[in-house]
């Protein structure tokens, strides 16, 4: 089967840096998507990844471990706006994709 | 720049109704795809079509019918609507390729709020 966690909420203070984990179990695996969804909207992407390492756009960041099945993003200078519900995913075969359940951030002041 | 538009937006049904959920894409992609999101679930896939006049099933099939007579177009039916189906319904669209398009994600609409009573 698939499986993919993430923590459900987390808080963070404006101008902080937060760090959402996901960790997955999947059968199959063809990269591993962040996306971002504020309340009410639709997902939007943020990071791909297909490579282990770091990748890195402005103040977000996402790693890639396939050995451990682990992925994670870091979001840097925190700001009010980053409040949101942060996706993970998991593309197996073709273009087909599994999320997790989603982690959502509170960013105080 | 449209992208992946939705119709209708809220929906309230009864029990035993039966509804059309429209999706349109004006990115001439190949794949489209039907998820519901449910509190603390994520988003799970109803079906999806990798192209005009295909269908498939996903993880959450039952319940629900499909139809891509046209590629920018991807209809979600529910014959028969049950309080279990209440839930916000997200289109979305991406190419085919996950190799020569590997980083293109897929591009989701604004979501159709559906409740059934």
């Amino acid at each position: 089967g698939q499986n993919i966690d993430q923590p459900t909420e987390m808080t963070a203070t404006e101008g902080a840096i937060v760090q959402i984990n996901c960790t997955y179990q999947t059968s199959g695996f063809n990269g591993l998507f962040w996306y971002q969804q504020h309340a009410g909207e639709a997902p939007t992407f943020l990071s791909y990844n297909v490579l282990d390492g770091l990748e890195e756009k402005g103040r977000f960041s996402s790693f890639l471990s396939r050995s451990k099945g682990y992925s994670y993003l870091l979001l840097k200078e925190l700001q009010m706006k980053d409040s949101a519900s942060y996706l993970c995913a998991v593309r197996r075969a073709g273009n087909m994709l599994t999320f997790g359940g989603g982690t959502r951030l509170m960013v105080k002041p | 720049n449209a992208g992946v538009t939705q119709t209708p937006k809220f929906r309230v049904l009864k029990t035993g109704q039966s509804m059309t959920l429209l999706c349109a894409q004006d990115m001439n992609h190949e794949y489209m795809y039907w998820y519901r999101q449910d509190p603390g679930m994520g988003l799970r896939l109803i079906h999806y079509s990798v192209g005009e006049g295909t269908t498939a099933k996903g993880e959450v099939p039952d319940g629900y019918n499909v139809s891509r007579l046209k590629k920018q177009n991807f209809l979600l039916g529910l014959e028969s609507a049950a309080p279990s189906q209440t839930s916000v319904y997200f289109c979305a669209s991406s190419y085919s390729r996950s190799g020569g398009a590997g980083k293109e994600p897929q591009h989701f609409g604004d979501g159709t709020r559906l409740s059934i009573l």
